[in-house]
């Protein structure tokens, strides 16, 4: 059992590229986050998705997309990367009821330049 | 003002102190998530709690409801327990969760 995996772990990037971010989860959770942590700042929500097919925006959307083809993947993505994108990224997932742990994932550390 | 406040930011102890790490929120919630990062690791959750205590080991968590407030608790500390750890709220009916700015614990040996 995997739990939440994110791949890749990490990744430079120049300034104007793209890429994506692919976090899995194999726990048959409906609620996947994505966050950005920043030094000296707690865990910012970017998107999230409560279910296949939705996704929404959190704190800090700009500069991101995110997709949820499919309940155990959700996908971030980065179209022209800036240097404040520059980060740790993390993935979390959680069943729907209220009362249950989220499980993360190991982290992106993500340096464009 | 951060609906999450944590206190100390910082801690250095010796290693067999009694360790206390605070959270104060804003907010009414559902619970109150205790995580553990270690450096260049992955996040751990700890505790999920909505009332009263949970133990596990050589820590344990309270939560006040009333005071909006909730302490995490190491005994015997160790190096090993070095980490920072950070707590998180979700609020009533909210679907995500807000996150505290996070205590780096330095246990020296």
């Amino acid at each position: 059992n995997a739990g939440v995996t994110q791949t890749p772990k990490f990744r430079v990037l120049k300034t104007g590229q793209s890429m994506t971010l692919l976090c899995a989860q194999d726990m048959n959770h409906e609620y996947m986050y994505w966050y950005r942590q920043d030094p000296g700042m707690g865990l910012r929500l970017i998107h999230y998705s409560v279910g296949e097919g939705t996704t929404a925006k959190g704190e800090v959307p700009d500069g991101y997309n995110v997709s949820r083809l499919k309940k155990q993947n959700f996908l971030l993505g980065l179209e022209s990367a800036a240097p404040s994108q520059t980060s740790v990224y993390f993935c979390a997932s959680k069943e729907w009821t209220r009362r249950t742990e989220a499980f993360f994932g190991q982290g992106t550390r993500l340096t464009v330049v | 003002k951060n609906e999450v406040e944590q206190s100390p930011q910082n801690l250095t102890a010796q290693e067999g102190e009694f360790i206390t790490i605070n959270c104060s929120y804003s907010v009414g919630i559902s619970a109150l998530h205790w995580l553990q990062q270690h450096p260049g690791g992955g996040i751990v959750s700890l505790f999920m709690l909505s009332s009263g205590k949970k133990k596990h080991g050589r820590l344990i968590a309270t939560i006040n409801i009333q005071e909006k407030h909730s302490s995490l608790h190491i005994t015997a500390s160790h190096p090993r327990d070095s980490a920072v750890y950070i707590c998180a709220v979700r609020g009533q009916g909210a679907q995500k969760l807000v996150f505290g700015q996070g205590t780096r614990l330095t246990i020296n040996p």
